[in-house]
């Protein structure tokens, strides 16, 4: 069972920084598999990457996700007051696995 | 416009069961696979069970396995999650989730608002 870490636990930015967000991998992941979702309070977690750097539709185009192998990471350049959120990485494929989040929180 | 509305939840005391469904809108539910995640108070997500189009392939974490059952009415458009010998560790926000390719084991692109669980004597 392949497990997902995330660090830092909580990223305090101020709007205008860039946030850099990790997800590692216990085993490596061939097919780089990966999501990222973006959860607020009260609110169901919302899908912005697949396949590790694939955005979905909609989403804008400050959020980008990179890596492969073990090591994944999700950045998000100039940070607007509504991103600052709990994130979420996942693998899927042929299991579903989430990491534990990272809480973004202003600074 | 996709729709995943979730109800059955509630206060069940350990031991118990409870019945969770999820009625779908806005999409061809026959063509997708569907998902059971959960969300405990202040903690992350967990990914609980999955069931194909058709509902002939069932998934399950290994924490619920053998004690809940994924089944789906694709007549009605209906997801369902029965859930017996309840633990006080099963309290959580049940999400219904789809996938957005349709395809089981893919990322969900779209989630419902959830229904709280809480198991408490």
């Amino acid at each position: 069972e392949i497990v997902l870490t995330q660090s830092p636990g909580t990223l305090s930015l101020s709007p205008g920084e860039r946030a850099t967000l990790s997800c590692r991998a216990s085993q490596s992941m061939r097919n780089n598999y990966l999501a990222w979702y973006q959860q607020k309070p009260g609110q169901p977690p919302r899908l912005l990457i697949y396949s590790a750097s694939s955005r979905v539709t909609g989403i804008p185009d400050r959020f980008s996700g990179s890596g492969s192998g073990t090591d994944f990471t999700l950045t998000i350049s100039r940070l607007e007051p509504g991103d600052f959120a709990v994130y979420y990485c996942q693998l899927y494929g042929s299991s579903f696995s989430f990491g534990q989040g990272t809480k973004l929180e202003i600074k | 416009e996709v729709q995943l509305v979730e109800s059955g939840g509630g206060l069940v005391q350990p031991g118990g069961s409870l019945r969770l469904s999820c009625a779908a809108s806005g999409f061809t539910f026959d063509n997708s696979a569907m998902n059971w995640v959960r969300q405990a108070p202040g903690k992350g997500l967990e990914w609980v069970s999955g069931i194909s189009d058709s509902g002939g392939d069932t998934y399950y974490a290994d924490s619920v396995k053998g004690r809940f059952t994924i089944s789906r009415d694709n007549s009605k458009n209906t997801l369902h999650l029965q859930m017996t010998s309840l633990r006080v560790d099963d309290t959580a926000v049940y999400f219904c989730a789809k996938p957005g390719s349709g395809r089981s084991f893919t990322p969900f692109d779209f989630w419902g608002q959830g229904t709280p669980v809480t198991v408490s004597s």
